[in-house]
């Protein structure tokens, strides 16, 4: 079994729209989540960070956290095509080796 | 770009050669990693170094070699690859502060083996 389950997509979405991304995992020790966007050539930015359960919210990005349920989402508000990227969950036990999804990929349709 | 730099951006290379990568990071931080990304793979990691220091290393073959020299520079060092070594070699860095955890990515190597 996989430590982190992401869909890879693709997901293609138009504009404005509600977007959900999501990972779940197996290991119920994780306590620092993250969610990184990659674009195309790039190296993987950090996007949100959040440490056990709950939410978090940083403009039009939505982190949620349910270590009951071993799920983590991420909500992006009035999508814009600059959006469009590959997003990447990432969790960690002890803040030293991090585990990856394999991510999803979004397109947002102008 | 953040402030995690690599170089070369992009290697090819025969099954026979010797290359290095290189990552430097301007950002004061105690932890530096190796990753690699293939297509549809999550990102694996391959080595951790903190402090100068390796505290992981996860099961990678031995043509693989790291060295960090100091806090601030990491390299891996490539002989022998193998086609299947080609990827996106991606360096990182990290550091807590304000009780927040921060990894930073460089741009990656794109690395062929032909």
């Amino acid at each position: 079994q996989k430590e982190v389950e992401q869909d890879p997509g693709p997901l293609s979405v138009p504009e404005g729209a509600i977007v959900s991304l999501n990972c779940t995992y197996s290991n119920s020790a994780f306590q620092y989540f993250m969610w990184y966007r990659q674009y195309s050539r790039k190296g993987p930015e950090l996007l949100m960070y959040t440490y056990s359960s709950g939410n978090k919210e940083d403009g039009r990005f939505t982190a949620q956290v349910d270590k009951s349920s071993k799920y983590i989402s991420l909500f992006i508000r009035d999508s814009q095509p600059s959006d469009s990227a590959t997003y990447l969950c990432a969790m960690s036990e002890t803040g030293n080796q991090f585990y990856f999804g394999t991510g999803t990929s979004l397109t947002v349709i102008p | 770009e953040t402030g995690v730099t690599q170089t070369p951006r992009h290697l090819v290379m025969g099954m026979t050669n010797k290359k290095s990568l290189k990552c430097e990071q301007h950002l004061g931080h105690n932890a530096m990693y190796w990753y690699k990304q293939s297509a549809k793979k999550p990102l694996e990691l391959m080595f951790v170094y903190n402090f100068k220091e390796q505290t992981e290393n996860n099961s990678v073959p031995s043509r693989f070699s790291p060295e960090c020299p100091n806090s601030s520079h990491l390299f891996l060092h490539l002989h022998t690859l193998q086609p299947e070594d080609s990827a996106l070699y991606l360096c990182a860095s990290s550091t807590w502060t304000e009780g927040r955890y921060e990894q930073y990515f460089g741009p990656g190597t794109r690395l062929t083996v032909t």
